[in-house]
């Protein structure tokens, strides 16, 4: 089976724009999770999406968005681009509830 | 809200000794555990996982994580290391009631030396 992919790789926006991230998940996993990595916070839980409906969300504010389609496949959207938004985005997917997640290789995002 | 710890931010080890990587955890409600490698410029590589039944979990490549419920533990060792295995790991945390969410512990820098 192919892995989870994430397109594009690297990004570069400046301040103030914004930014969609695309996810495609393992075939026939339905639940797509979203962390954001930075050296200093670490790895931090975004939101999941599950059959097209958030069932989770972290503590960001509401320029960070996101949904899922129909074939699971997810975006997330960030508006308002600011310079500690630079950071890799991964995604990660999953069959079910409270299982293995698997990651893809991440999109760098670097806010200038 | 759950809290993952790892002690060690950098674990130098020469080849073939001995290593452990602890993480200690912060929840008691029922759990279930990781551990990810990352490599340079990657994403994350489940290493291995508990989700339930017995509490010492190994993986193909000759690592081994035990559950303690009693210490909040999930330290993962590794009787000889490669070089291979210079990565950074990760210990991460899940509430079997909160679905996908996982906790992140800050990651230990594992450095084998020849």
């Amino acid at each position: 089976k192919a892995g989870v992919t994430q397109t594009p790789r690297y990004l570069i926006k400046t301040r103030g724009q914004q930014v969609t991230l695309s996810c495609s998940p393992i075939s026939g996993h339905r639940s797509v999770s979203w962390y954001q990595q930075t050296p200093g916070q670490g790895l931090q839980f975004l939101f999941e999406y599950f059959s097209e409906t958030q069932r989770n969300k972290g503590n960001f504010p509401g320029r960070f968005s996101g949904r899922q389609f129909s074939n699971s496949r997810s975006e997330m959207n960030v508006s308002t681009l600011e310079l500690g938004d630079s950071a890799l985005y991964l995604c990660a997917s999953s069959l079910g509830r409270a299982g293995p997640q698997f990651f893809g290789p991440g999109t760098r995002l670097t806010v200038l | 809200a759950q809290s993952v710890t790892q002690l060690d931010s950098q674990v130098p080890v020469f080849e073939e000794a001995p290593v452990e990587l602890r993480c200690n955890y912060s929840s008691s409600v029922s759990v279930y555990l990781f551990w990810y490698v990352q490599y340079p410029n990657q994403g994350l590589q489940l290493l291995l996982k508990y989700l339930s039944g017995s509490t010492l979990v190994e993986s193909i490549n000759g690592f081994e994580a035990e559950f303690n419920k009693s210490q909040t533990s999930f330290h993962l060792r590794k009787p000889s290391v490669h070089i291979s295995d210079t990565a950074e790991y990760f210990c991460a945390v899940g509430d079997n009631n909160a679905g996908n969410m996982l906790t992140f512990g800050g990651g230990t820098r594992l450095m084998v030396k020849p």
